[in-house]
């Protein structure tokens, strides 16, 4: 089965410096990468993700990265601010036997520091 | 338009108690989702349904229970409740059309403490 892992549990970085989130996932079937983002207290909101056919995709600050090869993705964020802190999930869904479901990674806990 | 509906959203449980944490979508979504996130810790998936009357166990099923009868409501039983099962529970859904749509759609969440 799908097996996701995620580093670091935890990434403080500087207000206006650069946050990096990396996840790599095991089942090469996997096609479909999407980054999640949970405010303390809050449900998770899907913020931003990238199919298989791609390498790169970017939303303002945010961007995903993706190497199918070596089976890792991650999560870019440039000019961090305070708004930016909370705790980052990446999943990588697996369709297995007729069914689709979703793993996710143990999370990132951002700080950005002001 | 709801989206994901949980209830309760504050429940405290005695041992070996039992109870059903509600989850309903009017998104017409096929797929729905159970998790568990422990404090400071992710997502566990616990079951999880690609339509009314399919049901299948994810990471974690043991200790919960499952039905799914209509596309709208996904309930999970917790049968002879222990503090092991203490955590926040979040049901999620999705509408799955491959290449187009896999967005995770989640409910409010339900935190349950079992003393």
């Amino acid at each position: 089965g799908e097996n996701v892992e995620q580093h670091p549990s935890t990434l403080s970085v500087q207000e206006g410096d650069s946050a990096v989130i990396k996840c790599t996932y095991s089942d090469s079937a996997s096609n479909y990468f999407p980054w999640y983002k949970q405010e303390l207290g809050k449900r998770p909101q899907l913020i931003i993700d990238i199919r298989s056919n791609v390498g790169e995709k970017k939303d303002q600050r945010i961007a995903v990265t993706l190497n199918k090869t070596a089976k890792h993705f991650s999560l870019h964020i440039t000019e961090t601010q305070p708004e930016d802190s909370a705790v980052y999930f990446c999943a990588a869904p697996a369709f297995t036997s007729g069914t689709y479901k979703y793993i996710f990674g143990t999370g990132t806990r951002l700080k950005v520091l002001a | 338009n709801a989206g994901v509906t949980q209830t309760p959203k504050f429940r405290i449980l005695k041992i070996g108690q039992s109870m059903t944490l509600q989850c309903t979508q009017d998104m017409n979504h096929n797929y729905m989702y159970w998790y568990r996130q422990d404090p400071g810790m992710g997502l566990k998936l616990i079951y999880y349904s690609v339509g009314a009357g399919i049901t299948d166990k994810g990471e974690v099923p043991n200790g919960y229970n499952v039905s799914r009868s209509t596309t709208e409501d996904f309930p999970l039983r917790l049968e002879l409740a222990a503090p092991s099962q203490t955590s926040v529970y979040f049901c999620a859904s999705s509408p799955y059309k491959a290449g187009t749509s896999e967005k995770l759609f989640f409910g409010s969440g339900t935190q349950l403490s079992v003393l």
